[in-house]
Formats: structure tokens, C-alpha cells, sequence
């Protein structure tokens, strides 16, 4: 089965520093990679998604991702983060083909401070 | 907006009594929906699908008869907490795909915080 490593629990950094999040899977074959954001008390939300094609995706409010085959990561990176990001991250991924589960991994809380 | 609507958003029972969590599609059908549990400081597990019109799919250490799930409409999913007991207590997720199927963004509800004392 596949699993997924979020290096990161918790960050904590300055407004306008830069990001980079953590994801590493293990599954040798075909998945689709995901990063959702949960902002204190809400519901959790896709920021972007990997499927196929240019390894690079750009999310919502400025994030984007590398898909990395050869490590097996699916790196979160903002170049300069605001108050506002404050939340919890977490990286999932499924196998891809037609599978609808998402495995999680533990998930980054974020802290920006002002 | 909301797009899953989770009720209760929590809930504390007793010991032995059953729970039952609804988790509601707004605005489109969902003929799949997925339920997760987070313990603290850790990841959501799925814990089972939930297929309409049919039997639920659960994942592999899920008590299936104490988990009961109903998915009775293409809108509505429940979980059934029965017989609850304080290791239950944790925090239950419900999730589906929006209307363009498992390619669409996954939409989830708010959660349900179940405290068994």
C-alpha cells in the first residue's frame, strides 16, 4: 500500500519568507498527488493537483508543487508567504488509473508570524 | 460555500450508546463518498467508502458492525458510532467528489469532534 512522509509537523516562519514544504510517497507505479489546506476552523481545501504532464503545477494563492518521479516528492512552495497561510497542509496521493482513495500524510501545521 | 455539509459538528455521548453522523452533498449528487477518522496530531485514515444503493467498502481494521454506514440517497451518507466506547472518541471527516466524478476536486465536510465518556 501506498503511504506518504511529511517531513515538516510544525514551521514557523516570518511574513514574506519563502516556503517549501515537504511530501515523499512510496508507490512505484502511477499517482496522482495532491495538496490540501485547512485553515483554522474550516474544512479542509485542494490547493493543487498533480495528474500528468508538466511536472510544475500552480495552486491557489500562489503555491505550486514539482513532482520529482526519481524522489518520489511532491514538494509545496510559496516564494514569499503572508499571514493568511497560516494552517494546517497536507500532501495525499492516490494511485492513478481510476482509484479514488487518498492516502494523507500527517499533515505541516504552518505558523506566520507577523 | 460549504459544498459537504457535516452534522453534527460535535457531539459527546456515553459510553455504550450509538452515534449516528449525517454527511450531505449541497447542490450536486454524490454516488461515492468517503468517511475518514483523525486522531490527534495524526493523518486521516479512511475508514470506509460509502457506495449508494449499495453496501459500504471498508478499509481493512474497520469494524464494519460498528461503523454502520447508510448511503440511502445520492445526497446523504450516515455513520453509526454503535456502542461507543472512549477509544471512538476522535474526529470523523465525510468527503466527495464534485460533479465531474473523482477528477473534480474533493469537497469535505467540516467534521464531526465525537467524545465518548
Amino acid at each position: 500500500a501506498q503511504s506518504v512522509s511529511q517531513h515538516n509537523h510544525h514551521v514557523i516562519l516570518s511574513e514574506a519568507a519563502s516556503l517549501e514544504l515537504g511530501c515523499n510517497y512510496s508507490y512505484g507505479g502511477t499517482v496522482n498527488l495532491f495538496w490540501y489546506v485547512q485553515y483554522p476552523g474550516q474544512h479542509l481545501q485542494l490547493l493543487l493537483k498533480y495528474f500528468s504532464g508538466d511536472p510544475l503545477v500552480k495552486g491557489i494563492k500562489g503555491f505550486e508543487a514539482e513532482f520529482i518521479k526519481s524522489k518520489f516528492s511532491f514538494n509545496l512552495r510559496k516564494p514569499s508567504v503572508q499571514w493568511s497561510d497560516t494552517a494546517e497542509y497536507f500532501c495525499a496521493v492516490n494511485v492513478g488509473g481510476g482509484g479514488n482513495k487518498l492516502t494523507f500524510g500527517t499533515g505541516t501545521q504552518l505558523k506566520v508570524e507577523l | 460555500g460549504a459544498v459537504v455539509s457535516q452534522h453534527p459538528s460535535w457531539v459527546i455521548c456515553k459510553s455504550g450508546t450509538s452515534v449516528k453522523i449525517e454527511c450531505r452533498s449541497l447542490d450536486f449528487q454524490a454516488t461515492t463518498m468517503f468517511w475518514y477518522r483523525q486522531f490527534p496530531k495524526q493523518s486521516l485514515m479512511l475508514m470506509a467508502t460509502s457506495n449508494e444503493g449499495s453496501k459500504a467498502t471498508y478499509e481493512q481494521g474497520v469494524e464494519k458492525d460498528k461503523f454502520l454506514i447508510n448511503h440511502a440517497s445520492l445526497t446523504l451518507s450516515t455513520l453509526t458510532v454503535t456502542s461507543a466506547h472512549p477509544e471512538d472518541s476522535s474526529f470523523y471527516i465525510c468527503s466527495a467528489y464534485g460533479q465531474g466524478g473523482w477528477n473534480s476536486p474533493l469537497h469535505f465536510g467540516n467534521g464531526t469532534r465525537l467524545t465518548v465518556t
